[in-house]
């Protein structure tokens, strides 16, 4: 079965600080893909990235980093000097490989709410 | 260019009913997928569309059901709503199918509640 961690219920940080969003999966699929998606007080879902499991590099898009570490299953994301507008829900999620017309399982983390203070 | 659209934006329907959503998916985009999230079950992945035909599925009961037209378009339809089928539901478009690295782009959703 698949299960996706984040234990991180509510984060708050002042703005310019740099925070970790944790999140740590289990599978029994040795190939799955590893999501981020933000969602805003707006309500409206952003995906930040996708990884496959073969790809252990780690990414950075501007301030954005994600650290993908398959020995420790987990997939964390970092924000460096963090601002306001980054405030919302971050959400962590796992996904079977897409078998086409079939049943994928995709499990979502409860997410993190992340408040960056001013 | 024009986001990916959903309609209708808000929408309350009565235990036993079915209802239809929609959802315009960027222009040249030819996947849907959708998402149901509620405060109990959090967000489920429902099913994804790619050129009219169902490309895979979640863990969804066949009340769920959905199809997608020659221009990308996609329909969700749930029959004899539950109470629990109150959620927010939210469609994704993207070039190619999920199982690639296309980025998604996620309409704003439809907010169901069922009485």
């Amino acid at each position: 079965a698949q299960k996706v961690t984040q234990a991180q219920t509510e984060i708050s940080v002042v703005e310019k600080e740099d925070v970790t969003l944790d999140c740590v999966y289990e599978t029994r699929d040795t190939t799955y893909y590893l999501f981020w998606y933000k969602q805003p007080p707006s309500g409206e879902l952003v995906f930040l990235i996708r990884r496959n499991s073969f790809d252990e590099q780690n990414e950075i898009s501007g301030r954005y980093s994600w650290n993908f570490q398959k020995s420790t299953s987990s997939f964390n994301f970092t924000i460096t000097a963090s601002q306001v507008v980054d405030s919302a829900v971050y959400f962590c999620a796992l996904s079977d490989l897409v078998t086409p017309g079939g049943y994928q399982k995709v499990t979502f983390g409860t997410g993190t709410k992340l408040q960056v203070i001013p | 260019k024009a986001g990916v659209t959903q309609t209708p934006r808000y929408l309350i329907k009565t235990r036993g009913q079915q209802v239809t959503l929609s959802c315009s998916p960027i222009s040249g985009h030819r996947s849907v997928s959708w998402y149901q999230q509620t405060p109990g079950q959090g967000l489920q992945f429902l099913f994804e569309y790619f050129s009219e035909t169902q490309r895979n599925k979640g863990n969804f009961p066949g009340r769920f059901s959905g199809r997608q037209f020659s221009n990308s378009r996609s329909e969700m339809n749930v029959s004899t709503l539950e109470l629990g089928d109150s959620a927010l539901y939210l469609c994704a478009s993207s070039l190619g199918y999920r199982g690639d690295t296309d980025t998604q782009y996620f309409g704003p959703g439809t907010r169901l509640t069922v009485l």
